[in-house]
């Protein structure tokens, strides 16, 4: 199975700032990694599809980049309804995999 | 609106089964792959299962299989997860996911419902 690991596995973090997540795969998944957001007692949302595509109504400040095994997701100014965990996914193989997570916080 | 809900979560025994439900409504729910996706409370997610269109291809984590079953009735828009022998561990939250195809070839869990919660426990 492909190893998903993300760093950091949660950060503090004030509205305004910009904040960049890493998602490491164990092996080459080219371009086939999904983010997805969390908030607390809900579903996961996604954000970002193919590293760097954007799903349908995420506001612009999200933003993925990456290939490989080398992924991060950056959000150029930290909105309060930003803050959730993130996860990465990978689709290269079966089965699918999900990083461990990222949780942000308010500073 | 399109739409995902699950049901048919409880407390059952270790060995016991469950039958899970999601009802798919706003698309043509034929269309789409689907998949069951768990997750523990503070943990990440876990994929367990998935079902292309008409249920034809069908492929499970390992840590479920023999044990899991996943189906779908196009005609009711509905898709399943029979869950038999199950374990401790097996105590999660699972979601049912619609798995969008993207014209670049790229693929992602578009449209997720609001879960239904398994425990496990004697």
């Amino acid at each position: 199975d492909i190893q998903m690991t993300q760093s950091p596995s949660s950060l503090s973090a004030s509205v305004g700032d910009r904040v960049s997540i890493s998602c490491r795969a164990s092996q080459s998944i080219s371009s086939d990694l999904n983010w997805y957001q969390q908030r607390a007692g809900k579903a996961p949302k996604p954000l970002i599809y193919g590293a760097s595509r954007l799903h349908s109504g995420v506001p612009s400040r999200f933003s993925g980049s990456g290939s490989g095994t080398d992924f991060t997701l950056t959000i150029s100014s930290l909105q309060p309804e930003d803050f959730a965990t993130y996860y990465c996914q990978q689709h290269y193989t079966s089965p699918l995999t999900f990083g461990g997570g990222t949780k942000v916080e308010i500073k | 609106e399109v739409q995902l809900v699950e049901s048919g979560g409880g407390l059952v025994q270790p060995g016991g089964s469950l039958r899970l439900s999601c009802t798919a409504s706003g698309f043509s729910f034929r269309s789409y792959w689907m998949h069951w996706v768990r997750q523990v409370p503070g943990k990440g997610p876990v994929w367990v299962s998935r079902t292309n269109s008409d249920g034809s291809g069908i492929t499970y984590a390992d840590s479920v299989k023999g044990r899991f079953s996943i189906s779908r009735d196009n005609a009711q828009s509905m898709l399943y997860l029979h869950m038999n022998s199950l374990r401790v561990e097996d105590t999660a939250v699972y979601y049912c996911a619609r798995y969008y195809f993207d014209t670049a070839g790229f693929y992602y869990m578009d449209v997720w419902g609001r879960g239904t919660t398994v425990t496990v426990s004697s």
